[in-house]
């Protein structure tokens, strides 16, 4: 099974600030990979697919980067509300497959 | 727009089984992937398996497989999610999620992203 390993697994920075989080994945998954974020309480929301595609509706400041087993996810002017956890996630059409990283914690100072 | 609505929460005992339905409204249900995620309290998220309705066999992680049943109604919209010999560590948050086929490829075709989400239904374990 794929492995998707995350770091750092908390981040604290200010607001305009530039993010960076990565992940890892155990083996090659081309850009078969997600970005999400989610807030205490609430249910997951996509913002990156295909490694670097942006979904509708999200913030021009994240953007997606990365392919093989390397990504990363950068917010690069950081806001209030992008306090949250982040989560990576390989995806795989057959067999139906998803693996989660164990998520980032980002704290706004 | 897609509209995943889960049932309500759960109280079970150990052993017991739990079976938590996820209808969908306003998007391509019979090609969509859909999944079930669960997350225990202050804990990450993890997959525990999937369908596409119109390819009708589920696949699940390896960590449940014996003890999940995924299932999915086209007539209906609505997927179903049982897991069985409940125990305490199964206490969680359980989230369905739906896919339409994005434009990303693999050698066996679209890939799926979850763009949808429910709205979660907690199942407690307890005796």
């Amino acid at each position: 099974d794929i492995q998707m390993t995350q770091s750092p697994s908390s981040v604290s920075a200010s607001v305009g600030d530039r993010v960076t989080i990565t992940c890892r994945a155990s083996q090659g998954i081309s850009t078969w990979l997600a970005w999400y974020q989610q807030k205490p309480g609430k249910a997951p929301k996509l913002l990156i697919y295909a490694a670097s595609s942006l979904q509708s509706g999200v913030p021009s400041r994240f953007s997606g980067s990365g392919s093989g087993t390397d990504f990363t996810l950068t917010i690069s002017s950081l806001q209030p509300e992008d306090s949250a956890t982040y989560y990576c996630q390989q995806a795989n059409r057959f067999p139906l497959t998803y693996t989660f990283g164990q998520g980032t914690k980002l704290e706004i100072k | 727009q897609v509209q995943l609505v889960q049932s309500g929460a759960e109280v079970k005992k150990p052993g017991s089984s739990v079976k938590v339905s996820c209808k969908a409204s306003g998007g391509t249900f019979s090609s969509d992937a859909i999944s079930w995620v669960r997350q225990a309290p202050g804990q990450g998220l993890e997959w525990m398996g999937g369908i596409i309705p119109m390819f009708g066999a589920p696949n699940y992680a390896q960590k449940f497989q014996g003890r999940v049943t995924i299932t999915a109604d086209e007539s209906t919209s609505t997927a179903h999610m049982e897991l069985s010999s409940l125990r305490s560590e199964d206490t969680a948050v359980y989230y369905c999620a739906s896919g339409r086929e994005s434009d990303d490829w693999n050698p066996y075709g679209r890939v799926h992203y979850l763009d949808h989400w429910g709205q979660g239904t907690l199942v407690t374990v307890s005796s």
